[in-house]
């Protein structure tokens, strides 16, 4: 059973970091592609940052470019979001999901339970 | 940016009519459509990929179909376990990985 355990979340000030962590269990980690997807409270669902299963292509949405970095350590099954220069409307639920291929992501068939994140002074 | 646009909002149904949900591209993405469930306070949940699949687990009353920059989300006889939100996510042109802004369907 494919398991995703985020954490690392949690209430911090304008302008600083954060790295979120998400422990992968039950498949062939190195094998996939995975991706961080948020959702701000009451909004729907915002694609943020992928890496592919290789850890050789990353991909980011523009609202994050420059201020996130994502990346994995396969011989840990673990997934990273490093998150610097924090904004008020990067509050959300961060949630780690697993893609069906290696590269590039496609639809993502499996999801961990999120890591609040809040943004405020 | 490929923009993916849900209609309706909200939905309102009796159990055991039948719901039908769609999503729109603002360009064609094949049948590179995926749907997803999510209920309060929980994650979503893959439904559906490929426009059409079925993913492991969910019940044939749930289909999906379409192509290009239609596509539509089924559920022919609601249960009680089917009252969520239900967002559309495309995969054929990225980054960025676009979903739609999801349709809420409850309880008439």
């Amino acid at each position: 059973e494919v398991q995703l355990l985020e954490s690392g979340g949690g209430l911090v000030p304008p302008g600083e970091s954060l790295r979120l962590s998400c422990a992968a269990s039950g498949f062939s980690f190195s094998s996939y592609a995975m991706s961080w997807v948020r959702q701000a409270p009451g909004k729907g669902l915002e694609w943020v940052s992928a890496l592919s299963g290789s850890a050789y292509a990353r991909y980011f949405a523009d609202s994050v470019k420059g201020r996130f970095t994502i990346s994995r350590d396969n011989s840990k099954n673990t997934l990273y979001l490093q998150m610097s220069s924090l904004r008020a409307e990067d509050t959300a639920v961060y949630y780690c999901v697993k893609s069906e291929t290696g590269d590039p992501p496609g639809y993502f068939d499996s999801w961990g339970q999120g890591t609040l994140v809040t943004v405020s002074s | 940016e490929i923009v993916m646009t849900q209609s309706p909002a909200t939905l309102s149904v009796s159990p055991g009519e039948r719901a039908t949900l769609s999503c729109r591209a603002s360009q064609s993405v094949s049948s590179k459509l995926a749907w997803y469930q999510q209920k309060p306070g929980q994650a979503p949940r893959l439904l559906i990929y490929d426009a059409s699949t079925r993913a492991t687990g969910i019940p044939d009353r749930i289909s999906g179909s379409g192509s290009g920059t239609e596509f539509t989300l089924t559920i022919s006889s609601l249960q009680s376990e089917d009252f969520a939100v239900y967002y559309c996510q495309q995969y054929k042109i990225w980054p960025p990985w676009t979903f739609g802004h999801g349709t809420k369907v409850e309880i008439k």
